[in-house]
């Protein structure tokens, strides 16, 4: 079965400092993997996705994610962390190939970035 | 461009009560999902629509609850009978499908359903 952890909660990063919220997936072959962002009485917003190619993705707001297929993970990443990113954080995958309405997202992760 | 639109944004019911959620998709995205995000946790896949295809009702938790969607456009998500555990923000996401590959998927506002 296809599954997705983000084994954190919560994560708390002052600002200006650099900030990962991490995500492992379980998936038979090659997944798509996502990003989504949760802000405070906001639906989801995209931020970035591997489908192939670089191993790093670039995505919205300076945020990036690295595709690691040996540690079946997609930690989310940014150098420096504003404010303004405390949020909440939905990693997601699909598998390569299945259904497009099986997306399987994580149970999120609150980022906290404190002045 | 509209992005994808949910309506009530609120909605309070007592328990036992139907309700009716709506949702309008972008324009052009053949593929339409409900969620379902209760407090604290993640969002809980319910219903997918493509084109013309059957929905994938996989997601459904019981059969108090059902969705139509007409064409490509509008869908609606009924919940009978509602009961207090129904109380959770309910997520609609619209996305482009093509051959080959999977686009990300563009979410509503919500609609937070109370059940008292």
């Amino acid at each position: 079965a296809q599954s997705v952890a983000q084994p954190e909660d919560q994560v708390n990063v002052a600002e200006g400092n650099p900030l990962t919220v991490k995500c492992t997936y379980s998936v038979s072959g090659n997944p798509y993997l996502f990003w989504y962002v949760q802000y405070p009485n906001r639906g989801l917003q995209f931020l970035l996705k591997y489908i192939t190619g670089d191993n790093l993705v670039k995505g919205s707001y300076g945020f990036e994610a690295e595709f690691n297929k040996s540690q079946t993970s997609f930690h989310l990443k940014k150098p420096s962390a504003l404010v303004s990113d405390s949020a909440l954080y939905f990693c997601a995958v699909i598998k390569r190939g299945g259904s497009q309405g099986n997306l399987i997202f994580g149970k999120g992760t609150k980022l906290s970035v404190k002045p | 461009g509209a992005g994808v639109s949910q309506s009530p944004s609120n909605k309070v019911t007592e328990k036992g009560k139907d309700v009716e959620l709506r949702c309008d998709p972008i324009s052009g995205h053949t593929a339409l999902y409900w969620y379902r995000q209760r407090l604290g946790q993640g969002l809980e896949f319910l219903i997918y629509f493509q084109g013309n295809s059957a929905p994938d009702k996989s997601g459904l938790p019981s059969d108090r609850f059902s969705a139509e969607r007409t064409g490509e456009s509008v869908s609606t998500l009924t919940i009978q009978r509602t009961q207090q555990e129904d109380s959770a923000v309910y997520l609609c996401a619209s996305s482009l499908v093509a051959s080959g590959r999977y686009n990300e998927q563009f979410f509503g506002p919500g609609t937070r359903l109370t059940v008292l």
